[in-house]
């Protein structure tokens, strides 16, 4: 089993351009997340899908959309990229939301110039 | 978790001897947590969790402790080796919370040799 696989694992973009984070967890788990995570903060949520055909706000959504498009991958799109977005951004899943672990992803980086 | 900005708090230990890293969380109505290890460029990585019903619980050479009525918990490594070198963060959460975690900044472990 790969867990949760994402990519790509670094990007550059410029303002304003756009680009699609992929993800996919083979796990089977119904619940699916992305977190951004910046120097010295905690990882905060940006969107999440608690099941297939669902997805819903985290804390820091604005910027962002999200597509859970099967049970299996849950992608992050940018629309038209900020230099606020420069950040590392993780994939992670879990058998259900609530008290269950999340399995992350190795992670994006991003910089957007 | 406390939010300290762009510097990581630090813990050195020498090969060997055990660490303890602390937690303090911020909801009382939490009732799961989990710590993770972070190795840099990688995702967390699960190591262990504890249920609001439990003070203290064993993994292989890993310890967590409860402290509910002070909002403390405390990660301990026993003959930490240089392996252990990462960063450890402590994520809570509830059943009321429905998909939320709530993740701390982390402290970095350094084992010296």
């Amino acid at each position: 089993n790969a867990g949760v696989t994402q990519t790509p694992k670094f990007q550059v973009l410029k303002t304003g351009q756009s680009m699609t984070l992929q993800c996919a967890q083979d796990m089977n788990h119904n619940s699916m997340y992305w977190y951004r995570q910046d120097p010295g903060m905690g990882l905060r949520l940006i969107y999440y899908s608690a099941s297939e055909g669902t997805t819903d706000k985290g804390e820091v959504p604005n910027g962002y959309n999200v597509s859970r498009l099967n049970k299996r991958e849950f992608s992050l799109r940018l629309e038209s990229a900020a230099p606020s977005q420069t950040s590392v951004y993780f994939c992670a899943s879990s058998r259900k939301t609530g008290v269950y672990e999340q399995y992350f992803g190795p992670g994006t980086r991003l910089t957007v110039t | 978790g406390e939010n300290v900005g762009l510097h990581l708090p630090t813990l050195s230990v020498q090969e060997g001897d055990n660490s303890i890293i602390n937690c303090a969380y911020s909801n009382s109505a939490s009732d799961y947590f989990i710590w993770y290890k972070q190795e840099s460029g990688k995702g967390p990585q699960f190591i262990i969790d504890i249920r609001s019903n439990m003070d203290k619980r064993q993994g292989q050479r890993v310890t967590v402790l409860l402290n509910k009525t002070v909002k403390h918990l405390s990660l301990q490594i026993a003959a930490t080796q240089p392996g252990d070198s990462a960063v450890y963060f402590c994520a809570e959460t509830s059943d009321n919370y429905g998909q939320n975690f709530v993740f701390g900044p982390g402290t970095r472990l350094s084992v010296l040799p």
